[in-house]
């Protein structure tokens, strides 16, 4: 079964400029999450996806950061305009629901942004 | 590799001694909790996880300690190997509300041959 995937891998930026970054899922996983992992830290959630819906997004910095799901797959995350804070891992996870109990995040392997 | 951390809390052992990561939670309505392991340049990777009404869980390998009590667990691995070295992070989750998964400080183990 092939993992979450997650592009690009690396990218360095300077700030004010905008970032994109993709997320493919694992298939059939209907759940969807963005992570920032800053150096040092255990990753915190930005948002959570349920198919197309948001169903939580309360740790996104909305004037700067905004995440879609169009057709409940793919997703992408975009930064716009970067700070130099925002410099950090960003993980993408899926899992097959959202239950607490038997649906195991899966994470790919992230992206990491560099702001200068 | 891209390093997780590089201030992290860091735990070295040599190759075969049983290691134990420790891991403090901070809200009492957790009731779930689970351990994963990160290598470096790679996502973090789910190892096991202990729900609140057990104290303890084993897996291959790797134990799970719960103490509710104090609002610790610990990570036992037996016979550490040098595959084992990576950053560990331990994560609560709610039923309730949004069941967000909130990481903790990790600790990085380093195992010597």
């Amino acid at each position: 079964e092939a993992g979450v995937a997650q592009s690009p891998r690396y990218k360095i930026i300077e700030k004010r400029q905008s970032v994109a970054f993709w997320c493919n899922p694992i298939s059939g996983h209907a759940t969807l999450y963005w992570y920032q992992q800053i150096l040092g830290q255990g990753p915190k959630l930005l948002i959570q996806f349920q198919n197309n819906g948001v169903v939580d997004d309360s740790q996104l910095p909305k004037d700067r950061f905004s995440a879609e799901r169009l057709k409940g797959v793919d997703s992408t995350l975009k930064i716009q305009p970067a700070k130099l804070e925002d410099s950090a891992v960003y993980l993408c996870a899926s899992s097959f629901g959202a239950s607490p109990y038997t649906d195991t995040q899966y994470f790919g392997p992230g992206t990491r942004l560099t702001v200068l | 590799g891209e390093s997780v951390g590089l201030h992290l809390p860091t735990l070295s052992v040599q190759e075969g001694d049983n290691s134990i990561i420790n891991c403090a939670y901070s809200n009492s309505a957790s009731d779930y909790f689970i351990w994963y392991k990160q290598e470096s340049g790679k996502g973090p990777q789910f190892i096991i996880d202990i729900r609140s009404n057990m104290d303890k869980r084993q897996g291959q390998r790797v134990t799970v300690l719960l103490n509710k009590t104090v609002k610790h667990l610990s990570l036992q691995i037996a016979a550490t190997q040098p595959g084992d070295s990576a950053v560990y992070f331990c994560a609560e989750r709610s039923v309730k509300g949004f069941q967000k998964l909130v990481f903790g400080t990790g600790t990085r183990l380093l195992v010597s041959p």
